[in-house]
């Protein structure tokens, strides 16, 4: 039982348009959730989070919103660059069940192309 | 410089032999995390560890066993029992509370041969 998922396993851009990476999840108890970006052999590194109390949060050119009652959240970035070119996943958590522990999307391969 | 470390980045094992990965974080955190990445597919969490000396199973703990004798450090053992263990693992680890982010190490790459 797959509790989150990211349905597009893959995405193609322009070099300054917009990418918009979708997730979904099921667990309406989840009250955290985060985007990690991961390159091949690395581990994933954190790029932005919200918590269930909001609906949008910002940080330079990736902004993350969430729709609870869609049980949804996208991740936006603008303008995409040639750097941004790696796997995106989402992950969820349920702080009050058991801390910290994230479950993860399966990932979306984003290329930005030049 | 803080951080997390797993060593080694590459390790092969013979078939039917235990194999250890060492996961040492210095950022001071409480938790720490053992997932597995298969290819094309997401992070699967094996176990976690939210104090020393107490840890949970996650969703894929047959076959790995763990140990939290220290905060700073959390080893993974993949044993032989577990039916195919060659895949990419990442160690994280985290503060306790809400609203913060896991940060992971570099991964060790397991192959079986």
């Amino acid at each position: 039982d797959q509790q989150v998922k990211q349905n597009s396993p893959s995405l193609s851009v322009q070099e300054g348009r917009i990418s918009i990476l979708n997730c979904d999840y099921t667990n309406s108890m989840f009250d955290y959730f985060l985007w990690y970006k991961k390159y091949p052999a690395e581990g994933p590194t954190f790029l932005i989070s919200i918590s269930s109390i909001k609906d949008k949060n910002e940080d330079g050119r990736f902004t993350v919103f969430l729709n609870k009652s869609a049980k949804h959240l996208s991740l936006h970035i603008v303008p995409s660059q040639p750097g941004d070119s790696a796997v995106y996943f989402c992950a969820a958590s349920i702080f009050k069940a058991a801390g910290n522990k994230l479950t993860f999307g399966g990932g979306t391969r984003v290329l930005v192309k030049p | 410089d803080g951080g997390i470390t797993q060593s080694p980045k590459y390790l092969f094992r013979k078939e039917g032999q235990n194999v250890t990965l060492s996961c040492e974080q210095n950022l001071n955190h409480d938790a720490m995390y053992w997932y597995r990445q298969d290819p094309g597919q997401g992070l699967r969490l094996i176990y976690y560890s939210q104090i020393v000396n107490d840890f949970q199973k996650g969703d894929i703990a047959e076959g790995y066993s763990v140990s939290r004798e220290k905060k700073e450090s959390f080893p993974l053992t993949v044993t032989s029992a577990q039916k195919n263990p060659t895949a990419f693992y990442l160690c994280a680890s985290s503060l306790r509370g809400s609203d913060t982010e896991a940060f992971f190490g570099q991964g060790t790459r397991l192959t079986v041969v």
